[in-house]
Formats: structure tokens, C-alpha cells, sequence
């Protein structure tokens, strides 16, 4: 167990609509990642906060948001979905001393 | 051109057999070297986890960097069927963020 939860574990949206997920962690983990990782394929770095601040992002459009809580809790924000957004969507956090990122069990995301 | 490349597999092997997983990278700035192991429908977990090159043993797996060909392997000993899942190697710089680039990730199943 990481210790990292995500929800909601699965959620089916239409094209043009807007989704929020959510990660949390029970340790105070102060760097959150987000990833997409379509089927068969690696996960792909979304964008990454550090003390409630973006401080890296990947080539992802802007309609791909997040924010950083803080309580270390996250959200990740896709608005004007599209059908390529399908994908299984993974928190990572990392924080303390040592180089470990735990990943959440992920939100799976259904674009029809 | 991908900056790792992984063989996608799918790899079957029978139990008790010694596994080789490996990845080739482009970017000679990547200092840490991670394997991660997805059971289907999960969240990656940490397997190994290795700065710069050398190898490193936990129990049955083995995990090896060699810079200088831009190489890295994990190597699965006395494989069980409880070893049977998609294996992704990631890899990230020594500075900026915390992003980690992965591979494709290799489907593996040991048969027994």
C-alpha cells in the first residue's frame, strides 16, 4: 500500500464536457505528479506541483489543469474532453528524504 | 525517435526460468533508473530503484544500468506466476522536476 488514493476509480464523461480528479495522501507528501497512461501504453507526465505552485509540465494542452492543496492534495482538471482522453490517470507523490514517487491506483476515464 | 524504448513483448516464460527485461535510452542526462510492475487495472508499484550505473539486488530481482551503452535490464530470478504482469522502466535527470519518462512497458506471464 502507497498510502496514495485517487477517485473517483472510474468515471465515463462525453466529448466537450469538463472532469475533476482527486488524489490524497496520508503522509505529507509535498510534490504531486500526474500522468495519463493510455492502453498499452507507458504513462505519460502530465505536469508536476510543488508547494501548491505547476513547476513542470509535459506536452499537454492547457485545457489540462491541476492545483495543489495545502493539505498535499491534488486535482487534476481536463475541460473540453476529448475522445483521445481516455486513459487510466495516476497520481504520484513524493516528499521527505529518499527518491521514492508512490503512485495512486489511478482513475480510469471513459471519453464516448 | 522515443527517448526509451522498450520492448512492448508479450514474453512467456515458464516457472522457475530466469526473466530479462530490458530498455534502451536516448538521453544521456538520465541519472536515476526505476522499474515499476502494473498489475492490470493498477497503479505502477516501485520494483528497483538505482542511481547511475551498477547493479543493485533485492531478493529475486536484479537490476542493472550500464550508461555508457544507454542500457539498462532487471533480471527476475526463480519467476513465479505472481510475476506475471506489465513491467515499465522509467528514468529521470539529476535536476529540474521530478518528471519520469517510462517505457512502453513489457507484458510478461510466467506459466506454470
Amino acid at each position: 500500500e502507497t498510502g496514495v488514493t485517487q477517485s473517483p476509480t472510474h468515471l465515463i464523461k462525453t466529448r466537450g464536457q469538463q472532469v475533476t480528479l482527486r488524489c490524497s495522501s496520508q503522509s505529507g507528501h509535498n510534490t504531486v505528479s500526474w500522468y495519463q497512461q493510455a492502453l498499452g501504453q507507458g504513462p505519460q507526465f502530465i505536469f508536476q506541483y510543488y508547494r501548491e505552485e505547476e513547476n513542470g509540465r509535459g506536452n499537454f494542452p492547457p485545457r489540462f489543469s491541476g492545483l495543489q492543496f495545502p493539505n498535499y492534495s491534488s486535482e487534476l482538471n481536463v475541460n473540453a474532453l476529448e475522445l483521445d482522453d481516455s486513459a487510466l490517470y495516476l497520481c504520484v507523490m513524493k516528499g521527505g528524504e529518499g527518491e521514492t514517487q508512490y503512485f495512486g491506483p489511478g482513475t480510469r476515464l471513459l471519453v464516448l | 525517435q522515443k527517448e526509451v524504448e522498450q520492448d512492448p513483448g508479450p514474453l512467456s516464460v515458464p516457472e522457475g526460468a530466469i526473466v530479462s527485461l530490458n530498455c534502451t535510452y536516448s538521453n544521456s542526462a538520465f541519472q536515476y533508473f526505476m522499474w515499476y510492475r502494473q498489475y492490470s487495472r493498477k497503479g505502477p508499484e516501485l520494483l528497483m530503484y538505482t542511481y547511475s550505473s551498477g547493479n543493485k539486488e533485492d531478493g529475486r530481482f536484479t537490476a542493472q544500468v550500464d550508461k555508457s551503452s544507454k542500457y539498462i535490464s532487471l533480471f527476475i530470478r526463480d519467476s513465479q506466476p505472481s510475476d506475471s504482469a506489465t513491467y515499465l522502466c522509467a528514468m529521470r535527470t539529476n535536476f529540474g522536476n521530478e518528471k519520469l519518462t517510462f517505457g512502453t512497458g513489457t507484458r510478461l506471464t510466467i506459466i506454470p
